[in-house]
């Protein structure tokens, strides 16, 4: 098994709202992280928990929040979100470190 | 930190033909160099990475190469088909678990 899994697909939610997104792999990975992507832009990395150790883009706002249950599950924690949050959410797994990280297929999240 | 420049930002070519992509990195001490394939809706998919020991690597049409001295590596691909259109993203380690990337090169292939 050579996948990220993403769920859901797609995301609407107020500002309001509390929601999680989750992400999955069975490759034996100790690293997973969270991207963000806007439109025509590269991917903007979150967070990344490596051997259980948290690391944060220190410019992330704090209504996400991660979580790591065990070394295959990764979950992003949505609250109070803004229209300016809407983008593709994307999780990437590896080995180790940067190298060979694997992408899933996204989750698009609009806020409204 | 490391910064990746990317260029060109968009690029289009005719079937068959050949497409180069460049980037330059800052920090001397980037050991790793992947680039990333994304078509419209998918999330990105790791194509070829290259690693500081190495100066070429090649996998059928698709090459890497890596100028160290210079803070260069190029993707070369080679008899392009319409299904090579897409968005090309080179990045670069920039610390122990995080990638730096570029901007992107929106790829077209013509038939």
């Amino acid at each position: 098994d050579t996948e990220v899994t993403q769920t859901p697909k797609h995301l609407v939610m107020g500002m309001t709202n509390k929601k999680s997104l989750k992400c999955e792999q069975h490759m034996g990975h100790r690293a997973m992280y969270w991207y963000k992507q806007k439109a025509k832009k590269p991917p903007e990395l979150m967070f990344v928990y490596s051997y259980e150790k948290l690391s944060i883009n220190e410019s992330v706002p704090s209504r996400f929040s991660p979580e790591c249950p065990n070394s295959s599950l990764l979950n992003l924690h949505l609250h109070a979100l803004q229209p300016e949050d809407s983008a593709l959410y994307l999780c990437a797994s590896s080995y180790r470190g940067a190298w060979e990280q694997f992408f899933g297929p996204g989750t698009r999240l609009t806020v409204l | 930190g490391e910064n990746v420049e990317q260029h060109p930002s968009t690029l289009s070519v005719q079937e068959g033909d050949s497409a180069v992509i460049k980037c330059t990195y800052s920090d001397s001490a980037s050991n790793y160099f992947p680039w990333y394939k994304q078509e419209l809706g998918k999330g990105p998919q790791l194509i070829i990475d290259i690693r500081s020991n190495v100066g070429e690597k090649k996998d059928q049409r698709i090459a890497v190469t890596l100028n160290k001295t210079a803070k260069h590596f190029s993707l070369h691909i080679t008899e392009t088909q319409p299904e090579d259109s897409a968005v090309y993203f080179c990045a670069a380690q920039g610390g122990s678990e995080k990638l730096v990337f570029g901007k992107g090169t929106k790829l077209t292939v013509n038939p």
